[in-house]
């Protein structure tokens, strides 16, 4: 089974300023995809931006980028330019690319709460 | 489009009793699945369904029960509530996986408080 985790549990970064969070997966899959989902005070879960696991290139979202590093099993998230609506909890997810194993849904981590100070 | 719904918002009930938390979208998706929120802890998959009349377990599925009658609907039965079921409950749907990246959509959620 696959597993996510999250070693922050809490991320402040000042508006403006950059911050990076982190993630790294275990998985002995090869084709799979990573995804980072935000959650406001609102309850909403938000797609932030995708990652397909055959791709070198970082996926890129605006002021979202992420860091993909396959051979370490990691994808950090970078938010530039930080505002006060990017405060939330941020989610790492995993799903498997594997026609049967994607049915399975995706595997999240527990979070990482990121405060932005004005 | 409405996207995802779920009702109730919230909802309080008594261990052992029942209820059923409806999902609905209106996005043609085959693919429907529940997922629970506890504090401190990422969503965790309970049951999910790949199309009409097709469904299966997740990670977390006991005390759970789903049915799908059809395309749009996917509600899913609390049994007999026990206390350790408090938590929020999301509903997701996407396009059915076969190879790509598909985006889950997320209803907004139901909090349910066992007493």
């Amino acid at each position: 089974a696959q597993t996510v985790t999250q070693s922050q549990p809490e991320m402040s970064v000042q508006e403006a300023e950059t911050v990076t969070l982190s993630c790294t997966y275990d998985t002995s899959e090869s084709d799979y995809y990573l995804f980072w989902y935000k959650q406001p005070p609102s309850r909403q879960m938000i797609l932030v931006i995708r990652q397909e696991a055959y791709k070198q290139q970082n996926a890129t979202e605006n002021r979202f980028s992420v860091n993909f590093q396959k051979a370490a099993k990691s994808f950090s998230l970078k938010i530039s330019d930080s505002q006060l609506g990017d405060a939330a909890m941020y989610f790492c997810a995993y799903r498997s690319g594997y026609s049967g194993g994607g049915a399975d849904g995706l595997t999240f981590g527990k979070g990482t709460h990121l405060i932005i100070q004005p | 489009n409405a996207g995802v719904t779920q009702t109730p918002k919230f909802q309080v009930l008594k261990t052992g009793q029942s209820m059923t938390l409806q999902c609905a979208q209106d996005m043609n998706h085959e693919y429907m699945s529940w997922y629970r929120q506890d504090p401190g802890m990422g969503l965790r998959l309970i049951h999910y369904s790949v199309g009409a009349g097709i469904t299966d377990q997740g990670e977390v599925p006991n005390g759970y029960n789903v049915s799908r009658s059809t395309t749009e609907d996917f509600p899913l039965r609390l049994l007999s509530a026990a206390p350790s079921q408090t938590s929020v409950y999301f509903c997701a749907s996407s396009k059915f996986w076969t190879g790509g990246p598909y985006e889950q959509y997320f209803g907004p959620g139901t909090r349910l408080t066992v007493t």
